[in-house]
C-alpha cells in the first residue's frame, strides 16, 4: 500500500525558511514523479512543484519559483521541499503527492501545515 | 492561462439521490482530466483519471464523462460518506496541473 508521510511544517516568521520532508513507502520510489500541492486555509488546491523520478526534471509554479527548491533522495525514499523567503501567502497545508496517469496525483500524504506569521 | 471552472459551487442532495457535477476548461484538455474527493480535515483522494477511468478501489457509483472542454462527475445513489468537496484537475498542459475551485456536495 502506498504511504506518504509529510513532516517539517510549523510556524515561521515572514522571510524565514523551512524544510518539508515526505517519507514514501509501498512503491518503487525512484520510478515515480513526485509533487507538492498546497491548500491555503479554506481555499482550493494549488500545484506548486514537481520532480521526476530521476530528479532531473523539476518544475515550479511561478508563485514559488526562485524561493522554493524541490529535491529527492531515492536511496532513502524521501522527498524534500526547501522553502525560503516565506511570505504570509505561503500559509497552507502542503501535501506531497505521487504522480499518477498523465499528470494526475495518484496518492497523497496527510499534509503538513505551514504558517507564516509574525 | 488555463482556467478550470466548476459548477455549482454547492450542491444540496438527499442521500440516495444522484449528484451531477460539472467542470469546464477554458480550452480543450482532450481527456486529460481527473476528479478528486476531499473530506474535511483529510487529503484529497483521486477518483477519476482520463476523464472516465475510476481509480483503484473507487466505487462504481462514481462515473466521469466528457472530453474537450466539458466534463461531468456523476455520483449515483449518494451515500453518507460521499458528502465532500470535489475538485477537477486538467493535466493536458502540465505543469501546472490546474485545479477547479471545487464543488461542495452537502446533505439536503
Amino acid at each position: 500500500e502506498v504511504e506518504l508521510v509529510e513532516s517539517g511544517g510549523g510556524l515561521v516568521q515572514p522571510g524565514g525558511s523551512l524544510r518539508l520532508s515526505c517519507a514514501a513507502s509501498g512503491f518503487t520510489f525512484s520510478s515515480f514523479g513526485m509533487n507538492w500541492v498546497r491548500q491555503a486555509p479554506g481555499k482550493g488546491l494549488e500545484w506548486v512543484s514537481s520532480i521526476s523520478g530521476t530528479g532531473i526534471s523539476i518544475f515550479y509554479a511561478d508563485s514559488v519559483k526562485g524561493r522554493f527548491t524541490i529535491s529527492r533522495d531515492n536511496a532513502k525514499n524521501l522527498l524534500y521541499f526547501q522553502m525560503s523567503s516565506l511570505r504570509a501567502e505561503d500559509t497552507a497545508v502542503y501535501y506531497c503527492a505521487r504522480a499518477g496517469p498523465g499528470g494526475s496525483y495518484w496518492s497523497w500524504g496527510q499534509g503538513t501545515l505551514v504558517t507564516v506569521s509574525s | 492561462e488555463m482556467v478550470m471552472t466548476q459548477s455549482p459551487a454547492t450542491l444540496s442532495v438527499s442521500p440516495g439521490e444522484r449528484a451531477t457535477l460539472s467542470c469546464r476548461a477554458s480550452e480543450s484538455v482532450s481527456s486529460n482530466l481527473a476528479w478528486y474527493q476531499q473530506k474535511p480535515g483529510q487529503a484529497p483522494r483521486l477518483l477519476i483519471h482520463g476523464a472516465s477511468t475510476r481509480a483503484t478501489g473507487v466505487p462504481a457509483r462514481f462515473s466521469g464523462s466528457g472530453s474537450g472542454t466539458e466534463f461531468t462527475l456523476t455520483i449515483n445513489s449518494l451515500q453518507s460518506e460521499d458528502f465532500a468537496v470535489y475538485y477537477c484537475q486538467q493535466y493536458n498542459k502540465w505543469p501546472p496541473g490546474t485545479f477547479g475551485q471545487g464543488t461542495k456536495v452537502e446533505i439536503k
